[in-house]
């Protein structure tokens, strides 16, 4: 079956850095995304990563991809209160999305 | 540049009664997604318009649950009648829908929808 598997919680205090992993299952997914929801919010993206690549990094956020072993993960560098949210992985084929079941990030002050 | 609008925001209604979700999504996105989130879960894709025709419809229960894209642009999703576990929040997305680049998801507030 289609699973993404996610942890469901972590809890990290401010300043640290927090990892979130995420195993997807479709190894001909094209790129795999991260997304936040806050409460009561929809899904906001917060970065992607191509296939072909095994890191990337966007200002205080990295991902990184083995595709060997189907893992990615999002790190959070300097992680604030307001990172406090869930975070979703998602794979994709053509078109579909399938998501993870989410990691609720709390952050403590 | 706005993005996907969805309303109502919260929906409470008693079971066997009627509700339409509506989504206007970002201008220039040909394909539209329903998803339907479940408390502590993912999204789950509903269906899939591109431009008016429904192209993925498979996890639709098309018992109660109906949807249309009329001109290509807004689109309704229905359940009638509703039933209690149907209590869940309605995402829309919209995307380009360009299979050769990347096709990314932006996604509205959603509908809460509690059923009674």
């Amino acid at each position: 079956g289609e699973d993404v598997e996610q942890s469901l919680f972590l809890s990290v205090r401010e300043g640290d850095s927090s990892v979130i992993n995420c195993t997807y299952t479709d190894s001909s997914s094209t790129y795999l995304y991260w997304y936040k929801q806050e409460p009561g919010a929809g899904l906001q993206l917060l970065t992607y990563i191509f296939s072909n690549m095994d890191m990337k990094q966007d200002q205080r956020l990295t991902v990184l991809l083995n595709k060997k072993d189907k893992h990615l993960s999002l790190r959070i560098a300097d992680t604030q209160t307001g990172d406090s949210a869930i975070y979703f992985c998602a794979e994709t084929g053509t078109y579909k999305y399938i998501f993870g079941t989410g990691t609720r990030l709390k952050v403590l002050a | 540049e706005a993005g996907v609008v969805q309303s109502p925001r919260y929906k409470i209604i008693e079971k066997k009664q009627p509700v339409a979700f509506w989504c206007n999504p970002i201008s220039g996105h040909n394909t539209l997604y329903w998803y339907l989130q479940n408390l502590g879960q993912g999204p789950e894709l509903l269906i899939r318009y591109e431009n008016e025709e429904a192209v993925d419809d498979s996890q639709l229960p098309k018992d109660r649950f109906s949807a249309e894209r009329l001109k290509g642009v807004d689109s309704t999703l229905k359940i009638q009648p509703a039933e209690l576990g149907d209590s869940a929040v309605y995402l829309c997305a919209s995307s380009l829908g360009d299979p050769f680049q990347k096709d990314t998801q932006y996604f509205g507030p959603g509908t809460r929808l509690t059923v009674l």
